[in-house]
């Protein structure tokens, strides 16, 4: 089994329906990370949780929250979704444990916002 | 502010060519982490290496080697002998200190193509 897991890996729904991406890991990191990918603009992260009460601001946190409901688990919502939010979305997860914080991903949700 | 530059946007290369991606990155912290990700077709992004600002020594690994110099600001990544699995958008990225530390700055990643 993956690592990292992301639900659903595609998703099609409409102007604002409230929509929510789920992430769960399996790799006992203390760090977790939401980026969305657009072509052209590489990925852009929207919001981090260093740990379950600690959570931030990305650089594209606008239109989205999080809520990080356990040590192993990340969700994403989209309160009222919007098309340009049609996009990639990545969940990664890293272990600080030292000097090093390399960042591992999930396989993606691909969304789409009619 | 970190910023990671990818000039190359797309680049197509006929197999066993070798092929080099360029990164040029910006950071004002003195330590730091450069990475370099590979997204295949199937869209996942895979880690293939890390490389921490104190170690400029470059690394091979198999057909895949990296390129650090500090002076430049630059991460190269060149493949040899390039095979058409190798297609894919790769993706260099920078973790740097300070109020940073722990987030990743991608740049824009590089399309690459190898035609058999």
């Amino acid at each position: 089994d993956p690592d990292v897991t992301q639900t659903p890996r595609n998703r099609i729904t409409k102007t604002g329906k409230r929509i929510m991406l789920e992430c769960s890991q399996t790799k006992g990191h203390d760090r977790m990370y939401w980026y969305r990918q657009d072509p052209g603009l590489g990925l852009r992260l929207i919001y981090y949780s260093f740990d379950v009460k600690d959570i931030n601001k990305g650089e594209i946190s606008d239109g989205y929250s999080v809520s990080r409901q356990a040590q192993a688990k990340f969700s994403l919502s989209l309160e009222s979704a919007i098309p340009n939010q049609t996009a990639l979305y990545f969940c990664a997860t890293s272990d600080f444990r030292g000097p090093t914080d390399t960042q591992y991903f999930g396989p993606g949700t691909r969304l789409t916002v009619l | 502010a970190q910023k990671v530059t990818q000039a190359q946007t797309e680049i197509s290369v006929v197999e066993k060519e070798d092929v080099t991606l360029d990164c040029v990155y910006e950071t004002r912290d003195t330590t730091y982490y450069l990475f370099w990700y590979k997204q295949p077709p199937s869209g996942e992004l895979v880690f293939l290496i890390r490389r921490n600002s104190f170690d400029e020594q470059n690394e091979i690994s198999g057909r895949y080697s990296w390129n650090f110099q500090k002076s430049t600001s630059s991460f190269n990544f060149t493949i040899t002998a390039s095979q058409v699995v190798d297609s894919a958008v790769y993706f260099c990225a920078l973790n740097a200190g300070g109020t940073s530390y722990g987030k990743l700055t991608f740049g824009q990643g590089t399309i690459l193509t190898v035609h058999p």
